[in-house]
């Protein structure tokens, strides 16, 4: 089992350069969402999605575009990347039963510096 | 709003000895708990959770769990640390029901020392 897929595993960019980072998911979840972990922070929420055609913002949103057409893919597009945008991405993934308390997966990060 | 708080950067061990990995939270619900491991260059993975009525969680690698509703602490313990236990440990917590919104909130992280 594939599980959570981000690609690429790292990049640099230029201020200024727009990209989008990759999220897949194998485990027909519904609940997706995007983190950036920063040193002595945490993971902070950016972006989650509860299910295909719903997104909704998180901690840190500025900056940061989302979309979610399938159940599967939960791309995070940097519109115009700075330098605070440096930091290590994850998509995290989670089938929600209500009740229960279900744990996340994640995918293995990707790495972006933006100079 | 929710939060937790992981005390210490670092945790430093000797293998062979016990370790205690603190967390403490704050929600305006019950909570929804979780530890989580990252080794380096890594993605996170998942060690355990809590689950109601069950105070002493157990999970996986030998690691459980203590949850103290008073004081509103869920610390990650193992009787026997290994170098390879080495990494950084995440503390996180969400609220329980179905509600739409509810992503999960980590702790700062602590970073686990296993000296042979």
């Amino acid at each position: 089992n594939a599980g959570v897929t981000q690609t690429p595993k790292f990049q640099v960019l230029k201020t200024g350069q727009s990209m989008t980072l990759q999220c897949a998911q194998d485990m027909n979840h519904e609940y997706m969402s995007w983190y950036r972990q920063d040193p002595g922070m945490g993971l902070r929420l950016i972006h989650y999605s509860v299910g295909a055609g719903i997104t909704d913002q998180g901690e840190v949103p500025n900056g940061y575009n989302v979309s979610r057409s399938t159940t599967e893919d939960f791309p995070l597009r940097l519109l115009s990347a700075a330098p605070s945008q440096t930091s290590v991405y994850f998509c995290a993934s989670r089938q929600d039963r209500e009740g229960e308390n279900t744990e996340a997966f994640f995918g293995q990060g990707t790495r972006l510096t933006v100079v | 709003a929710q939060s937790v708080a992981q005390p210490e950067d670092q945790v430093n061990v000797a293998e062979g000895n016990p370790l205690t990995v603190k967390c403490t939270y704050s929600v305006s619900g019950n909570p929804y708990l979780f530890w989580y491991v990252q080794y380096p260059n890594r993605g996170l993975q998942f060690l355990l959770k809590y689950i109601t009525g069950d105070n002493l969680v157990k999970g996986s690698y030998g690691f459980e769990a203590e949850f103290n509703k008073s004081q509103t602490s869920f610390h990650l313990k193992k009787p026997s640390a290994l170098v390879s236990d080495s990494a950084l440990y995440f503390c996180a917590v969400r609220l329980w029901g179905h509600n739409a919104g509810n992503m999960l909130t980590f702790g700062g992280g602590t970073r686990l020392m296993v000296k042979p």
